[in-house]
């Protein structure tokens, strides 16, 4: 079956600093990819959504300079959350999906903190 | 736009007991319709999807979901709950239908705790 991998699956870093997270299909090629965030006990907001070879389009109120993805190559995609802040602490969640084949399939996820 | 309703945030049911857990979605087009459950800080796994086939969906781990059009809803059940099902529950309609690749739109969850 499709398998995403997700890296790092935590991470702590401190204010200021920046993160990259990445998300590889392993197994098929994901034409779309796509970024969540996941607060405490609450459901998945999707931040952004990503082609193969394109700008990725973002969600209204998510700012694409912090939240910088990129989606170079079919099977990979990165979020760099850029100058962290404590605020940014959160459990950030991948997707992949490919064209052709109606489903998504999701990275293990990210826990960040920020300090 | 499409919605996703997910009826009881929080559900507890004994071992062995049926588990029943609500999802009502509003659409314009023929949805696509999931379930994932969430372990956690965990990602999340498809437990089963409706794309337009067979109305009663038969998923991993003994769930099932029947998509009735009639009622907009994709309940999703288990006749025996088991003290591994304790999870977070998704219910999630894509957004752009049938040949697509939208989006998904994903409830609020509902949390099932199993008591022994």
């Amino acid at each position: 079956g499709a398998v995403v991998s997700q890296h790092p699956s935590w991470v702590i870093c401190k204010s200021g600093t920046s993160v990259k997270i990445e998300c590889r299909s392993l197994d098929f090629q994901a034409t779309t990819m796509f970024w969540y965030r996941q607060f405490p006990k609450q459901s998945l907001m999707l931040m952004a959504t990503s082609n193969e070879g394109s700008k990725a389009t973002y969600e209204q109120g998510v700012e694409k300079d912090k939240f910088l993805i990129n989606h170079a190559s079919l099977t990979l995609s990165t979020l760099t959350v850029t100058s962290a802040h404590p605020e940014d602490s959160s459990f950030y969640i991948c997707s992949a999906s490919a064209s052709g084949f109606y489903g998504y399939t999701f990275g293990s996820g990210t826990r960040l903190t920020v300090v | 736009a499409q919605s996703v309703t997910q009826l009881g945030s929080h559900i507890s049911v004994s071992e062995g007991a049926l588990v029943l857990l609500r999802c009502n979605y509003s659409s314009s087009v023929p949805p696509y319709l999931f379930w994932y459950v969430q372990y956690p800080n965990q990602g999340l796994q498809l437990l089963l999807k409706y794309t337009s086939a067979a109305t009663l969906v038969k998923g991993i781990n003994g769930f099932e979901a029947e998509f009735k059009k009639s009622e907009t809803s994709f309940h999703l059940t288990k006749p025996s709950a088991h003290m591994s099902d304790a999870a977070e529950y998704f219910c999630a309609v894509s957004d752009l239908g049938e040949g697509s690749q939208g989006n998904l739109i994903f409830g609020k969850g509902t949390k099932l705790s199993v008591k022994p």
